[in-house]
C-alpha cells in the first residue's frame, strides 16, 4: 500500500482558475515534498515544506501541510496551460528513501 | 545540460532476455533511485544506493538487481524479462540535505518486453 496518496485521480480547469490537490500520508514525517511531472518528462520537485512548517510558497504555489490530519495540499492559483502535468506528493520514511503517491493529473485547459 | 541521463531511451526485449537499463549522474550525490512507473499506480520504488558499491531493495524489487559501480553510474539489470516489466522506468540522484532528499530526475526509458 503507498505510505502517501493523492485523493484524486484527475482534475480539469481552465486557465486563469486556481486549483488544489490533496495528499493523505500514513505514517509520521519529517517533511513531504510536492513533485510535478509534464509529459515526456521526469517529475521535478515543487516544493519541500518540512513537518514544522504549516504553510511554503513557491511563486504560484502554495503548499500546506497539517501533521495532525496527517495531509498536505498543493494550491495553484492563476494557473496557466503550461500547468498541465501529473502532480505527485512524496514522503521518507526513512533518511534516504522516498515513497511517491500515485500522482493527480490535471488538465488545464484554454 | 541534462544532469542525469538515462540509457538506452527506448527498449525492446524478448521474454526470458536480459536488460541493463542505464543512469549517469553529474550532480555528484549520494543517493540513486530507480523508480518504474505504470498508470494507476504512480512511481514505485525498485531500489536505491546511498553510493558506490551500495544498494538497497525498495518497495518492488522482486526480478530486479541494481548496480552501483561509482558516484556517477547507477544501473538496473532485468536478467530474465517478463511482459509484466513492461513500463517506464526513471532514475534519479538525491541531494541530501539536512534529513531530506530532494530527488532530480532523468527523462526516462520506455520498456517494451515482448
Amino acid at each position: 500500500s503507498q505510505l502517501a496518496e493523492e485523493n484524486l485521480w484527475a482534475l480539469s480547469v481552465h486557465e486563469g482558475e486556481s486549483v488544489t490537490v490533496n495528499c493523505s500520508y500514513k505514517t509520521s514525517i519529517t517533511a513531504l515534498q510536492w513533485y510535478r511531472q509534464k509529459s515526456g518528462e521526469g517529475p521535478a520537485q515543487l516544493i519541500l515544506i518540512r513537518s514544522n512548517e504549516r504553510e511554503k510558497r513557491n511563486g504560484r504555489l502554495r503548499a500546506t501541510l497539517d501533521t495532525s490530519s496527517q495531509s498536505s495540499s498543493l494550491s495553484i492559483t492563476a494557473t496557466r496551460c503550461e500547468d498541465t502535468a501529473v502532480y505527485f506528493c512524496a514522503t521518507s520514511p526513512n533518511t534516504d528513501k522516498v515513497v511517491f503517491g500515485t500522482g493527480t493529473r490535471l488538465q488545464v485547459s484554454p | 545540460e541534462a544532469a542525469v541521463t538515462q540509457s538506452p531511451r527506448n527498449k525492446v526485449a524478448v521474454t526470458g532476455g536480459k536488460v541493463t537499463l542505464s543512469c549517469n549522474q553529474t550532480n555528484n550525490h549520494n543517493n540513486m533511485y530507480w523508480y518504474r512507473q505504470d498508470t494507476g499506480h504512480g512511481l514505485r520504488l525498485i531500489h536505491y544506493s546511498y553510493g558506490a558499491g551500495s544498494t538497497e531493495k525498495g518497495d518492488i524489487p522482486d526480478g530486479y538487481k541494481a548496480s552501483r559501480p561509482s558516484q556517477e553510474n547507477f544501473s538496473l539489470i532485468l536478467e530474465l524479462a517478463t511482459p509484466s516489466q513492461t513500463s517506464v522506468y526513471f532514475c534519479a540522484s538525491g541531494d541530501r540535505l539536512g534529513d531530506q532528499n530532494t530527488l532530480y530526475f532523468g527523462a526516462g526509458t520506455r520498456l517494451s518486453v515482448l
